[in-house]
Parts: structure tokens; C-alpha cells; sequence
């Protein structure tokens, strides 16, 4: 069965310091991974995806992901945290055949000024 | 091109009641969804369609009714509304394909409190 784990409830990062979402997966096949943001009273807006190729990809607002798969992980990370990044962000995992998407738990990021 | 769009943004029942939300979308897709959203549980599918007249079940369906009578409309019914179901609602669509676009485009949400 396909799982989504987020294991912080919460990321606390001073502006201007690196941040990371971590997020491990557990999928039957070729993973198709997904990172959304949520803001306050929105919907879930795509930010970055991974399907095949270069581990590393990079999405919009500056973030990037590294997919590794020996440790079944797609963690979210960006170099330099801005206050406007704070939001709630998802990890989901696709499942190929049938188009169905396992979301996280959601991961609050708080960025400080 | 709105994307998806949700109606309505707000509800409140009363134990027992009915209601649709209505889920618009005008970007083709040939998949729609419906998800809850309960605080610390992420997104829960409740029900899904890959396509103008059929729906399938996702984790969470029971107390939930859904219709896809054309391919650009996802209708979620609750019939007899329970507290339970006091959440906020998603809509999303995709495309088909391996490659998957963009995952999913989601509405704003319908936040229904069921007293």
C-alpha cells in the first residue's frame, strides 16, 4: 500500500537560515512524488514534483527536492527561508495506475523574522 | 480559466440535514476528487472519478454520496449530516498520464461545520 510519512509537525527556521521538510514514502513501483503549500483558507498549490531523472529538482518560490531512493525519502528543502514561506506544506505520493495521490499529515513551517 | 472552483465556500447544518457541494472545473481533466481536511490528518480522499460517469471510493466514503454526471462537475452529497463531518472540503483534478502534470489542482476549500 502507498504511505506518506511527515515526521515534523512543525519546522521552526530563522529568515535567511536553510530549511527542511522531511518526507519518506512507501510505494509498490516507481514513486511519483509531489510537494504542495498550503496557505491560510487556500487550497493546496503545486510546488515541485519528481517522476524520473535528476535527483534533485527544483520547484517554484526557490524550493528544491532531493530524492533518494535507498532511503525512500523527498525531503523539501530551500537555501535561504523567507518569512512569506511560512505555511502548511504536504508531501504526496501518486499511484501510477490509478491516478489516486496519498497525502502527509502536513508539515507547519514558521519562519521568523 | 478559473481551475477548479467550489460551491458553497461556507455552510452551516444541523444534525440530520442534507446538502451538495457543487465542484467546477474547466481545464479537461479527466480525474476529480474529493478529500477532507481535519486538523493533525493531512488530506483524507473521500471519493474519486477517472472519468464522466464513474466514481470509485477512496479511504473515508461512508456518509458521502458523490455523481459525475458531466466531465467537468464532481458533485459530493451528504445526506444525513452527522457532526462528524464537520470539516473542510477539498476538490481537486488531474490529468491523465504517467507523467502526471502538475499532481492535482485543487479548489479553495468548503469549510462545513454540522452542529
Amino acid at each position: 500500500a502507498q504511505s506518506v510519512a511527515q515526521p515534523e509537525d512543525q519546522v521552526n527556521v530563522a529568515e535567511g537560515n536553510p530549511l527542511t521538510v522531511k518526507c519518506t514514502y512507501s510505494v509498490s513501483g516507481n514513486p511519483y512524488l509531489f510537494w504542495y503549500v498550503q496557505y491560510p483558507n487556500r487550497g493546496l498549490q503545486f510546488l515541485l514534483k519528481y517522476i524520473t531523472g535528476d535527483n534533485l529538482v527544483k520547484g517554484s518560490y526557490g524550493f528544491e527536492a532531493e530524492f533518494n531512493k535507498s532511503q525512500t525519502s523527498f525531503h523539501l528543502k530551500k537555501p535561504s527561508a523567507l518569512v512569506s514561506d511560512s505555511a502548511l506544506y504536504f508531501c504526496a505520493v501518486r499511484e501510477g495506475n490509478f491516478n489516486k495521490f496519498y497525502f502527509g499529515s502536513g508539515t507547519k513551517l514558521n519562519v521568523k523574522p | 480559466n478559473a481551475g477548479v472552483t467550489q460551491t458553497p465556500k461556507f455552510r452551516v447544518l444541523k444534525t440530520g440535514q442534507s446538502m451538495t457541494l457543487l465542484c467546477a472545473q474547466d481545464m479537461n481533466h479527466e480525474y476529480m476528487y474529493w478529500y477532507r481536511q481535519d486538523p493533525g490528518m493531512g488530506l483524507r480522499l473521500i471519493h474519486y472519478s477517472v472519468g464522466e460517469g464513474t466514481t470509485a471510493k477512496g479511504e473515508v466514503p461512508d456518509g458521502y454520496n458523490v455523481s459525475r454526471l458531466k466531465k467537468q462537475n464532481f458533485l459530493l452529497g451528504l445526506e444525513s449530516a452527522a457532526p462528524s463531518q464537520t470539516s473542510v472540503y477539498f476538490c481537486a483534478s488531474s490529468s491523465m498520464g504517467l507523467a502526471g502534470g502538475n499532481g492535482q489542482y485543487f479548489g479553495p476549500g468548503t469549510r462545513l461545520t454540522v452542529l
